[in-house]
């Protein structure tokens, strides 16, 4: 597609429900990354997948959080068990080479996710 | 020590001024450095990257990058009000190999423009 496209665009979860968050990144890009990006703050980087390969997932806050990308298209993070504290705006990035590359990424719109 | 600092801010400069926003970054392996926009609710968005020491402009952009003192900054020149965004300054952390690298942002600068 013409640019990163993330659903859904808004989620409310009730504590303890789980989530799946889809991102379709630019077409052909190799390199796609999650992040999370709490209120005031800058996005903190969850996990980077290069093609179906997920190569870092070290910003994963805990075993409840995963992502996928079985086609190395498109991807998707998943939250079981969500705590209030998940409540952020989850981004998507993509790149068209290995890793960030010499021109940064482009992201998605992003999906707010609110957990009550 | 935080990988990438954003501390100055809120910044509220008047239409017409220079509005400086700096960065400081704690790797001196880093190679590339970003800057993007974010409007209130929206996404990042890319304005400028720099590679290599000195000034890079582009319009009213410049980025200025001293890797010996591992700070960067941007300068917006004849501040609009349409430039009140949050401004994110990116690094390129190196992993283990290229392949690998990622962005790693400050926590942003808040640029009021006022009319």
């Amino acid at each position: 597609g013409a640019g990163v496209s993330q659903s859904p665009r808004y989620k409310v979860a009730k504590r303890g429900q789980d989530v799946a968050l889809r991102c379709d990144p630019i077409s052909g890009h190799v390199s796609l990354f999650w992040y999370q990006q709490a209120l005031g703050q800058g996005p903190e980087f969850l996990t980077y997948f290069q093609n179906e390969a997920q190569l870092d997932k070290s910003g994963l806050p805990s075993d409840r959080f995963f992502a996928e990308r079985p086609e190395g298209s498109v991807s998707t993070l998943k939250i079981q068990r969500t705590q209030q504290e998940d409540s952020a705006v989850y981004l998507c990035a993509s790149s068209p080479g290995g890793g960030a590359g010499g021109y940064g990424y482009t992201f998605g719109s992003g999906t707010r996710l609110t957990v009550v | 020590q935080k990988e990438v600092e954003q501390n100055s801010g809120p910044l509220s400069v008047p239409e017409g001024a220079i509005a400086s926003l700096n960065c400081t970054y704690s790797d001196r392996g880093s190679q590339s450095f970003f800057w993007y926009r974010q409007y209130s609710g929206k996404s990042p968005e890319l304005i400028m990257f720099i590679y290599s020491n000195g000034d890079k402009e582009d319009g009213r952009f410049t980025a200025q990058l001293n890797k010996a003192s591992q700070y960067v900054s941007l300068l917006i020149r004849d501040s609009q009000p349409s430039d009140s965004a949050t401004y994110l300054c990116a690094v390129n952390i190196i992993g283990r190999g290229r392949a690998n690298s990622k962005l790693t942002f400050g926590k942003g600068i808040t640029l009021s423009v006022r009319p």
